[in-house]
């Protein structure tokens, strides 16, 4: 079975700051590892993903993550956020060598971007 | 952009009752969910459904809990005699294939049961 903990419930920050929220994971088998993000009101939106590969990983909206297999670490950044950022943030992993599509999230971060 | 749709936004039901929460997933996709999260906690996997069957379920998901594809474009989650910790938003979602493929969320319903 996967876990998630995503070790920050809320990231306050100043616009224009750099931002890092923390996701580790547990699992005995091969994962793949997601981000999405939830604007107030909206449902989950892919950041990014890792599937294979390079570990550093682009997303949407500037966003990248690093997979480190033996930290089983997979944290999100953003060099300069907006305030448009402002949102939930969640982890998720599934197992790679699942016959279907089923995540398993994190508790979620609560990103606010101050002014 | 396509999207997945749920309806409604927010229901609202007594304690005993039936609902029904119904979701519209991309037209080409073939593998649907429903996963719930319950206030201040994780976003919890439910049901997965593929050719017209469940392919997994999760224990959560037990015999109050039904899933069914009524005419080829609807998902519904039906909820019967709902309790108060039942209470959630519940997401559906949909992917074109499985594993790698991106699974499309929709804005989910917040139900709650008073």
């Amino acid at each position: 079975a996967q876990s998630v903990t995503q070790l920050d419930s809320q990231v306050p920050v100043f616009e224009e700051a750099p931002v890092e929220l923390r996701c580790n994971y547990s699992s005995s088998v091969s994962v793949y590892l997601f981000w999405y993000v939830q604007y107030p009101n909206q449902g989950l939106q892919l950041l990014l993903k890792y599937l294979s590969g390079s570990t550093l990983v682009k997303g949407i909206n500037g966003f990248e993550a690093e997979f480190n297999k033996s930290q089983t670490s997979f944290h999100l950044r953003k060099p300069s956020v907006h305030i448009s950022d402002t949102a939930e943030y969640f982890c998720a992993v599934s197992y790679s060598g699942g016959s279907n599509y089923k995540l398993t999230f994190g508790k979620g971060t609560l990103l606010t971007v101050n002014p | 952009e396509p999207e997945v749709t749920q309806t409604p936004s927010h229901q609202v039901t007594q304690m005993g009752q039936e609902v029904i929460l119904r979701c519209v997933p991309i037209s080409n996709h073939l593998y649907f969910y429903w996963y719930r999260q319950i206030l201040g906690q994780k976003v919890e996997f439910l049901v997965s459904f593929y050719n017209n069957e469940i392919s997994e379920k999760s224990e959560i998901f037990d015999d109050q809990f039904s899933v069914e594809r009524p005419d080829g474009s609807n998902f519904t989650l039906k909820i019967r005699s709902t309790k108060l910790e039942d209470s959630a938003m519940y997401f559906c979602a949909s992917s074109k294939g499985q594993g790698d493929t991106e699974a499309f969320f929709g804005q989910g319903t917040r139900l709650t049961v008073v």
